[in-house]
Formats: structure tokens, C-alpha cells, sequence
């Protein structure tokens, strides 16, 4: 079946840390990949995303994602943690070929709290 | 250049009672999409819109969920004789083209519902 994966229910990090976000994907093909983040009573706004090409890369708000076809992952990363990045984060999938639902599939969510 | 409105933002009503919430995606969006999100999990697929096609209702939980949209405009997700289970934020996105990967989604900040 396929599906998307957030092990990671919750995230505490210091102010300054660098900070992984894990996401695992299982579908019959590499779909199209993205992150997404939500803060407390807003939408959802698009971090990054990958289609082909370069295995990193980079978006809003100083963020990366490497993409890695062995590990079927799409992690996503930080350097050093601000205390604007205590929000919600989903990892979502868009299938790569018709015939299941063309529609972004998200995982459970992430929840990243940020200490000072 | 507004985004994707919903309203209200806030809604808390009596189980049994009827409820419409509202969503005015962005001018020139084609696609339009419904979500769901319960509390600590990921977004669900409810329903989309593309264009004049017959819309994808197969997220749907039950037939007393429905929704319509006239054209490329206003959408409007209804839910009948509201349960507990339906309290959660509805979201909706919009995108320039349903089933284009490279068109993102576009939210809004959603309605949360709360069914006493």
C-alpha cells in the first residue's frame, strides 16, 4: 500500500541546534516529494520540493531536503533552529504516474518545539 | 494578490445541526481541494474540484458530506446531522492546475469545527 511516514511524532530542539526531520515514503515509483509547514491556526505553507535532478534541495526559510532513492526518504534539515520554526511539519507525496488518485498524500506530521 | 479565503474561521455548533463552510481560492485557480485534519494528525483528502469536470469525490467519509462549486469560483463543503467525529479544520487549497505537480497547492488558514 502506499503510504508516507513521520516516525517522529514531536521534536524538541535548542534555539541554535541543528535540527532532522525524518519522512519515508512507500510507493511503487519515486513520487514527487514536499514539505510543508503549518504554524498554530494557519494553512499550510510549501517549504520545498523535488521532482528529479539534484538529490538536495534547498528552500524557503533556510531548509533542505535530501532526497535518498535507496532509503525511499526525503529527510528534512536545518542547520540552526530559530524560534519562528516552532510549527507543524508534513511530509507529503504527489504519485509520479495516474491511475491511483492524483492528489498530495501527508504524513501524520511532525510537531517541532523550540527551546530558548 | 489574496490568497485562498475560508470562513468562517470558527465554527461551533450542536451535534445534528447542518453546517456550510466556504472557500474563495485564488482568481485563476482551476483546481480547488477540500482537506480534512483531525487533531495531531495529517491532512485527509476529502474531495476536488478541476475546472467543469466531474469532481473526484472519493475521500469523502460519508454521504452526509458533499460540496459544490460553481465553475472556477466560491466553493462550498456542507456536512449533514454534524457527529463529535467531524470536529477538525477543513482545509482548502487551490492550484492552478489539478494533477500538474509543479503548480503547488495553495491553502488557506481553514475553519476549525467544533461539534458540541
Amino acid at each position: 500500500a502506499q503510504s508516507v511516514t513521520q516516525p517522529d511524532i514531536h521534536i524538541t530542539v535548542s534555539e541554535g541546534a541543528s535540527l532532522e526531520l525524518r519522512c519515508n515514503y512507500s510507493y511503487g515509483a519515486t513520487p514527487y516529494l514536499f514539505w510543508y509547514v503549518q504554524s498554530p491556526g494557519q494553512g499550510l505553507q510549501l517549504l520545498l520540493k523535488y521532482f528529479s535532478g539534484d538529490t538536495l534541495v534547498q528552500g524557503i526559510k533556510g531548509f533542505e531536503a535530501e532526497f535518498k532513492r535507496s532509503q525511499s526518504s526525503f529527510n528534512l534539515r536545518k542547520p540552526s533552529v530559530h524560534w519562528s520554526d516552532a510549527a507543524e511539519y508534513f511530509c507529503a507525496v504527489f504519485p509520479l504516474f495516474s491511475g491511483s488518485a492524483r492528489q498530495l498524500t501527508f504524513g501524520s506530521g511532525t510537531q517541532l518545539t523550540v527551546l530558548p | 494578490g489574496a490568497g485562498v479565503s475560508q470562513s468562517p474561521s470558527n465554527k461551533v455548533t450542536e451535534k445534528g445541526k447542518d453546517v456550510e463552510l466556504r472557500c474563495d481560492p485564488i482568481s485563476g485557480h482551476t483546481a480547488l481541494y477540500w482537506y480534512r485534519q483531525r487533531l495531531g494528525q495529517g491532512l485527509e483528502f476529502l474531495i476536488y474540484f478541476q475546472g467543469n469536470s466531474a469532481p473526484d469525490k472519493s475521500g469523502l467519509p460519508s454521504d452526509r458530506f458533499s460540496a459544490e462549486r460553481t465553475g472556477e469560483s466560491v466553493s462550498t463543503l456542507t456536512i449533514q446531522r454534524t457527529q463529535q467525529e467531524d470536529s477538525a479544520v477543513y482545509l482548502c487549497a487551490s492550484s492552478l492546475e489539478q494533477g500538474a505537480v509543479n503548480q503547488p497547492q495553495h491553502f488557506g488558514d481553514g475553519t476549525r469545527l467544533s461539534i458540541l
